[in-house]
């Protein structure tokens, strides 16, 4: 149990167009949904926090204009890029969890962003 | 805020030895959870051990233990026994025990190397 799939697995995009990228859980509710960015060979990073029917909580320093978080229903949550560029390129990971306390974070698959 | 220091970017250790990862914390809060998460090359994460702070005693999963030291605010992984398969980044990560805050604070990694 508790499965997360992202999707795509990898996307190519050109520089100025969006890429949405998808998070799932397959096999439980997740009432709160993470967005990570991963660059090569360093950690995790948080980028937002997102609670189902509401607004995701963005973490200092990441442009919520620019990386639009939708978390639509208890099993689904939307990474989109807007007008993507080189910078942009990175592994991003969501991570889902229930609804109780001590329910802990599943992770996805990564999806791995290349802007040319 | 809470910090979360890996200081061993690289280690490795004979096949079937054991070997020891260090992790330190920084925060402020008395109840939390610390985590050890394994990220192989395919990139997901898979959690390996947690600890809830207010536990004295460390938990142990199969080949896989802690030296949770509270005061010292430290947390180490132990790793028994080591198999190939336990080649990959290993992350420290620190989440506060508050509803509502779950958010992972990650180490910057160690990555962890098997010699045959």
């Amino acid at each position: 149990g508790a499965v997360v799939s992202q999707h795509p697995s990898w996307v190519i995009c050109k520089s100025g167009t969006s890429v949405k990228i998808e998070c799932r859980s397959l096999d439980f509710q997740a009432t709160t949904m993470f967005w990570y960015r991963q660059f090569p060979k360093q950690s995790l990073m948080l980028m937002a926090t997102s609670n189902e029917g509401s607004k995701a909580t963005y973490e200092q320093g990441v442009e919520k204009d620019k990386f639009l978080i939708n978390h639509a229903s208890l099993t689904l949550s939307t990474l989109t890029v807007t007008s993507a560029h080189p910078e942009d390129s990175s592994f991003y990971i969501c991570s889902a969890r229930g609804s109780r306390r001590n329910n802990e974070q599943f992770f996805g698959p990564g999806t791995r962003l290349t802007v040319l | 805020a809470q910090t979360v220091t890996q200081s061993q970017p690289e280690m490795s250790v004979q096949e079937a030895e054991t070997v020891t990862l260090s992790c330190t914390y920084d925060t402020s809060e008395s109840d939390y959870y610390l985590f050890w998460y394994k990220q192989p090359p395919s990139r997901q994460m898979i959690l390996v051990i947690r600890q809830e702070a207010y536990k004295q005693q460390n938990a142990t999963e199969n080949r896989f233990s802690v030296n949770f030291q509270k005061a010292a605010k430290s947390f180490s992984l132990k790793i028994s026994d080591s198999q190939l398969g336990d080649a990959a980044m290993y992350f420290c990560a620190y989440r506060s025990a508050g509803f509502g805050n779950e958010k992972l604070t990650f180490g910057t990694g160690t990555r962890l190397t098997i010699i045959p």
